[in-house]
């Protein structure tokens, strides 16, 4: 049974650019969450998705957008990067009605020179 | 609005000893409580969460965590420290539909031999 995977394990871009990160639930899994970790703090939420429709957004902003697709899969795109969006980018996933179970995934390190 | 205090960035304990992390949380609602062990570029792994049942909760490797609602206290404990403990914990709240997390800043362990 394979658990949450994440892609890429690393990721480098310069200011600016814009970027995608993937994200395949754990098997069975219909909600997708992304959390942000900077460096030596603890994961802020980002969004989740469910149903290909965002059901709750933190306190990011725009700049940052999701995707989720009919295979549960889901994207995380950020646009216009900036130094302090360098962090490691983690997904979790869970099932609805379950959604205080979330099972995360590696992450991917985003660095942004 | 919820949040979560970590008391400790940093702890250390001997190889045998007890280990106590301490997370203190605010709620406006009844909360759902959860820790996570992070080990070096890995994503956050549950280790028990709380969720208005049975006030001590034990989770896996032998940790459990008391929900205290008079002091509004989840720490967690464990009564024997083993090398393989070593990483960075994370207390985290939601709201009992789970819908967004709020994590802390994180305690790393230490164990010394």
């Amino acid at each position: 049974d394979a658990g949450v995977t994440q892609s890429p394990t690393h990721l480098i871009k310069t200011r600016g650019q814009q970027v995608t990160l993937r994200c395949s639930p754990k098997s069975g899994h219909d909600t997708v969450s992304w959390y942000q970790q900077a460096l030596g703090q603890g994961p802020q939420f980002i969004f989740q998705y469910y149903e290909e429709e965002e059901r709750q957004r933190g306190n990011f902003p725009d700049r940052f957008s999701g995707h989720q697709f009919p295979n549960y899969s889901s994207e995380l795109n950020v646009n216009a990067l900036l130094l302090g969006d360098s962090a490691l980018y983690l997904c979790a996933s869970s099932l609805v009605q379950y959604t205080d179970t979330q099972y995360f995934g590696p992450g991917t390190r985003l660095t942004v020179l | 609005a919820q949040s979560v205090t970590q008391l400790g960035s940093h702890v250390s304990v001997s190889e045998g000893a007890l280990v106590l992390l301490r997370c203190n949380y605010s709620s406006s609602v009844p909360p759902y409580l959860f820790w996570y062990v992070q080990y070096p570029n890995q994503g956050l792994q549950l280790l028990l969460k709380y969720t208005s049942a049975a006030t001590l909760v034990k989770g896996i490797n032998g940790f459990e965590a008391e929900f205290k609602k008079s002091e509004t206290s989840f720490h967690l404990t464990k009564p024997s420290a083993h090398m393989s403990d070593a990483a960075e914990y994370f207390c985290a709240v939601s709201d009992q539909a789970g819908n967004q997390f709020y994590f802390g800043t994180g305690t790393s362990l230490t164990v010394i031999p």
